[in-house]
């Protein structure tokens, strides 16, 4: 059974506040991780994908590293919005396999 | 481009009682995925096609659900019969190029049911 894990389960911050979640995943045959936004009432929208140890991504205020060795990868927001306020999906993707979901970080930014 | 379109958003049903959902992927994606995410836990494929064929139903509950996807378009996903544990939200998603490490999967706004 393949776990993906992802932590903290929720998170509070202020508006300004930068913050930081995590996504563990097994190390053996990686082929992807994916990092998903999901806002209520929405469809979860696809914010990174990524494929080689060492990558790092960065979309707006939002970036993502990745480390398959050890089998983890960080998400960060800079300077938290109320915008930003949604569930931070990863799922991981083994070689021939499917995706396999963490069960998320919900974040909640306060004016 | 139109995203990924699902009906309906919401549905209450009773228990053994038989539902359908419906999915409408983004034209010229041939792969269709369903997934069910249950309420604390991340989404779990229930079935994957390519165009017309299933990939991947290893999940599936083949005792209550079925999936179809007859023109390699559009897809329904039904249950019967209902089970409480069968309240969750269904996701329905497609892709390109599944194969592939970078294949991006983009996903509808789900079918919330809640099963009494």
């Amino acid at each position: 059974i393949l776990n993906v894990e992802q932590s903290p389960q929720s998170l509070h911050v202020q508006e300004g506040d930068s913050t930081n979640f995590t996504c563990s995943f097994p190390s053996s045959n990686f082929y992807a991780l994916h990092w998903y936004r999901w806002e209520t009432a929405k469809s979860p929208e696809a914010l990174f994908v990524m494929t080689l140890n060492g990558d790092e991504k960065k979309k707006g205020r939002i970036s993502a590293t990745l480390n398959t060795k050890e089998g983890y990868s960080y998400l960060y927001i800079k300077g938290s919005q109320p915008e930003d306020s949604a569930t931070y999906l990863c799922a991981f993707r083994r070689i021939g396999g499917k995706l396999i979901f963490g069960q998320g970080t919900e974040l909640s930014v306060k004016p | 481009e139109a995203g990924v379109a699902q009906s309906p958003r919401y549905k209450i049903i009773e228990k053994r009682q038989s539902v359908a959902f419906w999915c409408n992927p983004i034209s010229g994606h041939a792969t269709l995925y369903w997934y069910q995410q249950i309420l604390g836990q991340g989404p779990k494929l229930l079935i994957q096609f390519q165009n017309n064929g299933v990939v991947d139903d290893s999940q599936l509950p083949k005792d209550r659900f079925s999936a179809e996807r007859l023109k390699g378009v559009d897809s329904t996903l039904k249950i019967q019969p209902a089970k409480l544990e069968d309240s969750a939200v269904y996701l329905c998603a497609s892709s390109t190029r599944w194969a592939d490490s970078t294949d991006t999967q983009y996903f509808g706004p789900g079918t919330r049911l809640t099963v009494l």
